[in-house]
């Protein structure tokens, strides 16, 4: 079945550090694939989505690059800032199995000054 | 903008009562969720619907269940609250038709079963 497998947190970082935060993941069909980033307090909210093979979806600096041939979608940001701090989810939706979204753990960053 | 809206943002229960929590969303979404988000557990889905009076069960439908009597509203029920039911409940809802359709979430409800 389809699954989401995300690096391990916590993560601390400190301001305008690389952040790279892993993503792998197994599907049947086409899926397209999503990072949601939780604030605290909060619901989950869409960062970026890519939606083929080697699509970049990008969004306040974030990036991440939609790999087939390594079944990845790894979210990365050049230079951190303590507002990152939050939860951040990938995530993968499968036509095939309706309109379900499968997610992983969720990787927990904070970011230090 | 889409806006999923939840009945309560903190809950408190007594074991044994009967809970419910309201999630609307005001985009004509076909597509409703109800998931728990618990430490280290990440999301996982209780229940879905595809459409009014329509309901799946996600992984772990036990001990709860759902209504969908209009489109836009999609209800959870606790029948009979039990502590292992304290957590974040989320809601959400999406567009049919497209894998690359996102899932907007509501803000999320803490319920916490005493």
């Amino acid at each position: 079945g389809d699954s989401v497998t995300q690096m391990e947190g916590p993560v601390t970082l400190s301001e305008e550090a690389f952040l790279t935060i892993n993503c792998t993941y197994t599907a049947t069909g086409y899926p397209s694939l999503f990072w949601y980033v939780q604030y605290p307090g909060e619901g989950l909210q869409l960062l970026l989505k890519a939606t083929k093979a080697d699509d970049k979806g990008s969004n306040k600096g974030f990036e991440a690059t939609y790999r087939k041939e390594t079944t990845s979608f790894h979210l990365e940001k050049g230079s951190v800032q303590v507002s990152d701090s939050a939860v951040y989810f990938c995530a993968l939706s499968d036509l095939k199995t309706g309109n379900q979204f499968y997610f992983g753990t969720g990787t927990s960053l904070t970011v230090i000054p | 903008d889409v806006k999923v809206t939840q009945s309560s943002r903190y809950l408190v229960k007594r074991t044994g009562e009967k809970v419910f929590l309201e999630c609307v969303q005001d985009m004509d979404h076909e597509n409703m969720f109800w998931y728990r988000q618990d430490p280290g557990l990440g999301l996982r889905l209780i229940y879905f619907s595809y459409d009014v009076k329509m309901k799946e069960k996600g992984d772990i439908p036990e001990g709860y269940s759902v209504s969908r009597e209009k489109k836009e509203r999609f209800s959870l029920i606790l029948e009979s609250a039990s502590t292992n039911q304290t957590s974040m409940y989320l809601c959400a809802s999406s567009l049919t038709g497209s894998s690359s359709y996102e899932q907007y979430f509501g803000p999320g409800t803490r319920l916490t079963v005493t």
